[in-house]
This record gives C-alpha cells, sequence and structure tokens, in this order.
C-alpha cells in the first residue's frame, strides 16, 4: 500500500537553529498535509499543500510542496521552545478521506 | 465548538477486562477516525466511518476491537478481552467534507493501560 517516509526520525536543536523536515512518498500525491502534536497532546492540523512547487509560509514556518509531488518538507527558522513536539505529514489515500501518516519527526530544542 | 470529545482520558484496567472508548465528533462533521498511537508503531488508524458506516476497518487488530457508531454524535471502540499489548493512546478524530480542507481534528486521546 501507499507509504510516506519522513526523515529524520528526532532532531535536537538549539534555541535558534533551524529545522527541517522531509516527507518523501514512491508515488504522485494529491495533496499532503502537515500536523503537530506537543508532548502529551494530539495532532493539530497545521497546513494543506495541493499544488506542484507550492510553498506556503505561517510566520517561522515555511511549508513546500515538490514539482513532481512525491516529496514536502517542513522548514522552521529560528526554532523557539515552543516549537516543540513532533511534525507529521499525511497524504490522502484514495478516493477516500483516509490519511496515511508519516511516523513523525519528534523536534527537541535547547533553551 | 467544543471541539472532538473523548471520554475517559484515563483507564486502566487488567488483562481480560472489557474496556470502551468513547468519543463525540464535531457537529456536522460527517467522518469519524479512530486511531493508536505507541513509540513503537507511530499513529495508526484503526477504523474510519464515513455519515455513520464503516467504511475502512482493516486497521482493526484482530476479533478482540469492535467499533459502532450509532448516530452521528456518538461512536464507541470496544476492546474484550484487553491485553497488554493494547496499551496505547487512542484517539479519535473527525473532518468534515463541506471545508476547503479534509483535515482531520483530534480528540483529546484516551490513554489506556492494560496491567
Amino acid at each position: 500500500g501507499q507509504q510516506v517516509m519522513q526523515i529524520p526520525q528526532y532532531q535536537h536543536v538549539q534555541e535558534g537553529e533551524d529545522f527541517t523536515t522531509y516527507c518523501n512518498s514512491s508515488t504522485t500525491l494529491s495533496n499532503i498535509q502537515w500536523y503537530k502534536q506537543r508532548p502529551g497532546g494530539h495532532p493539530v492540523f497545521l497546513i494543506q499543500l495541493v499544488k506542484s512547487g507550492e510553498v506556503k509560509k505561517q510566520k517561522r514556518l515555511t511549508f513546500q510542496f515538490g514539482e513532481a509531488k512525491k516529496n514536502s518538507s517542513l522548514h522552521i527558522t529560528a526554532t523557539q521552545t515552543t516549537d516543540v513536539g513532533t511534525y507529521f505529514c499525511a497524504v490522502n489515500a484514495g478516493n477516500n478521506r483516509k490519511l496515511i501518516w508519516g511516523l513523525g519527526t519528534s523536534l527537541a530544542v535547547n533553551p | 465548538d467544543a471541539g472532538v470529545i473523548q471520554s475517559p482520558r484515563h483507564e486502566v484496567t487488567e488483562m481480560g477486562q472489557e474496556v470502551t472508548l468513547r468519543c463525540k465528533p464535531i457537529s456536522g462533521h460527517n467522518s469519524l477516525f479512530w486511531y493508536r498511537q505507541t513509540m513503537m508503531r507511530g499513529l495508526e488508524l484503526l477504523i474510519y466511518f464515513n455519515n455513520n458506516v464503516p467504511i475502512d476497518d482493516s486497521g482493526m487488530p484482530e476479533d478482540r476491537f469492535s467499533a459502532k457508531m450509532p448516530n452521528a454524535s456518538f461512536s464507541t471502540l470496544k476492546i474484550q478481552p484487553s491485553e497488554p499489548r493494547d496499551s496505547a493512546v487512542y484517539f479519535c478524530a473527525s473532518s468534515s467534507a463541506g471545508g476547503p480542507y479534509n483535515e482531520q481534528f483530534f480528540g483529546p486521546g484516551t490513554r489506556l493501560t492494560v496491567l
């Protein structure tokens, strides 16, 4: 079945450093969603990308969808301790509402 | 809106006991999802409903697990009998066909510990 590979699994940064997580698929994606889960919390929707080459920004977060729609990235500029958590990518499985999830990238930020 | 509501938030039970987890989706949402999250396996979709009808239950581990959605505002996930390997956080999520995205809104989860 369809899978999405997310790397790295863990990332430890010093506050102020940048952070990037990548999501890759072997098949062309219709769209990709990104979620954030704080420690002890639940996944919260951040954004959806649909168009080839799309770039969206939310303050210090930049989301990109590859030209071939097979990969995506989430980049955080100048991390803060509030960025701590696990970032997941998720993609639609076929013509239904089911999402296929990456394993997530856990971000730790040293103050 | 109160968001997705799950109960109980924490459940500790002994092996062999029946466990029932409950979920109230966001009003107006027509899709409901049950997930299990563990460190080893990450976030796994167990089953999802569309308009109260089970669409995909391929993620349900085995016959010990069952899920129902008797109406648009309530769903249950039952484990009988429970086993220690069922210990996990169980999330319920809902989504709407009418929004610009089909993003899923998660409840706070039920942390299940089976001793």
